[in-house]
């Protein structure tokens, strides 16, 4: 069963807390992305990596970091950095110029 | 920056009605692509359009890119509750690298 999974569903922040947003893929996709999308707003693109241990700043990275050491996983780490976190956290892969997307991650602030 | 106009952002109708969304660009687009999100989904690839003037059918719903390749259109005729969510369109920029930059959709509800 292919596809995108990302974990936990729903992630509670404490204040000054990283909290970090799994998303593994088995599609064999080389490139990933990650988005966050607030109410009433289209996706805004945190991060994205076009292969194994290469990735690059999107248009909102402040507060925010990846890795990808590996070609199935690019985790997204939520740092204290981050002021205001609440989103809903999308990661995707991309075959062709078509992404594909995880269900999600909703984090909240406690 | 690049960015692409979406609208209206919500869109009401009665079951039965029809229903379409506008995106328009400052810029020339080599392809123009339209997502739909289910409320508490994530948004789901529909169709990508490419040449100038394409219009492409899934079932009820009707996808065209403008002549310029400037500006395309989702129609969904005879509207379903099944039809309720988000619609996105996106574009690719950055070249080679192919990032999407999305509208803020149109969020369509559908009154049985």
């Amino acid at each position: 069963d292919g596809g995108i999974t990302q974990s936990p569903k729903y992630l509670f922040r404490k204040e000054g807390q990283n909290v970090t947003l799994s998303c593994e893929q088995n599609l064999n996709h080389d490139a990933m992305y990650w988005y966050r999308q607030d109410p009433g707003q289209g996706l805004r693109l945190i991060y994205y990596s076009q292969i194994v241990n290469d990735f690059q700043k999107g248009d909102i990275a402040e507060g925010y970091s990846v890795s990808r050491e590996k070609k199935e996983s690019f985790p997204l780490t939520v740092t204290s950095a981050q002021k205001n976190p609440t989103a809903f956290y999308l990661c995707a892969s991309k075959r062709g110029n078509i992404q594909y997307f995880g269900a999600g991650t909703r984090l909240s602030v406690l | 920056g690049q960015q692409v106009m979406q609208i209206p952002q919500y869109q009401h109708v009665q079951e039965g009605e029809d229903f379409t969304t506008y995106c328009n660009s400052s810029t020339t687009l080599s392809n123009i692509q339209w997502y739909k999100q289910r409320p508490g989904g994530h948004p789901v690839f529909l169709i990508q359009l490419v040449k100038s003037g394409e219009v492409k059918k899934q079932k009820r719903l009707t996808f065209q890119f403008g002549e310029a390749k400037k500006n395309s259109s989702l129609h969904i005729t005879a509207t379903q509750t099944t039809d309720v969510g988000t619609y996105f369109c996106a574009e690719e920029y950055g070249g080679s690298q192919g990032n999407l930059i999305f509208g803020k959709g149109t969020k369509l509800s559908v009154k049985p």
